[in-house]
């Protein structure tokens, strides 16, 4: 059982707006840095969100982050086929010493 | 441009070791810490630990310590991970990270008798 609870899928049609959450506790999101990965199949997870709400260079600017409490969000805009993918929230957990993941939330463009 | 370029796949028998290596280029090694990552087949990502490659210290997952073991060499700007005493639950894609990003390509381990 992951640290940070993700949906397990979600889905959306070309040029919506969708939204990942990803709940956790204040050990992690409520106490640190959330940082968001998209994972294409058969690749290595990139960087989409990184100290929060941050886009690393050559993000595209439909990409947002959120975080607040012991919660975050990830908020894909302008939905494009070339999103659909596995996306990961990830923090650092004190209680643990550890950083920790959600577990995945697959988005599926319809 | 940052780059980590991590050793082939390997098969191992239970019981063995394997060693991973992460070749960094394209920045200061010893200004970011080293993470890594595994995955297996269909499932989510699991942190294993870090190493810092200035002062060597590490930092391990509680599952994976005392079979675990991550390692730097500044003069070759690559890190290792060793895991020991293999099972075909550590059948995985394992993967370095500079901090948070970016990640080398994986390297497949496959456990099998």
């Amino acid at each position: 059982q992951s640290a940070l609870t993700q949906p397990p899928s979600t889905s959306g049609t070309p040029g919506q707006r969708v939204t990942i959450s990803c709940s956790g506790s204040s050990s992690n999101i409520g106490n640190n840095f959330v940082h968001w990965f998209q994972q294409l199949p058969g690749t290595a997870p990139t960087l989409v969100i990184t100290l929060n709400n941050q886009r690393p260079s050559g993000v595209p600017d439909r990409f947002s982050g959120s975080a607040s409490g012991t919660s975050a969000s990830l908020v894909i805009s302008g939905l494009r086929s070339e999103d659909e993918a596995t996306y990961y929230c990830a923090s650092w957990d004190d209680s643990l010493s550890a950083r920790v993941f959600g577990g995945g939330t697959q988005l599926t463009v319809l | 441009q940052v780059q980590l370029v991590q050793s082939g796949a390997e098969v191992k028998m239970p019981g063995a070791s394997v060693t991973i290596s992460c070749k960094a280029s394209g920045y200061t090694f010893t200004d970011h810490d080293i993470n890594w990552v595994r995955q297996a087949a269909g499932q989510g990502l699991e942190w294993m630990g870090w190493m810092n490659p200035d002062s060597g210290d590490t930092g391990y997952a509680q599952k994976f310590r005392g079979r675990l073991s991550i390692t730097g060499d500044t003069s070759t700007r690559t890190a290792y991970m060793e895991l020991r005493s293999l099972t075909s639950d550590d059948s995985a894609v394992y993967y370095c990270t500079r901090g948070w990003d970016p990640w080398g390509q994986g390297t497949q381990v496959t456990v099998s008798s």
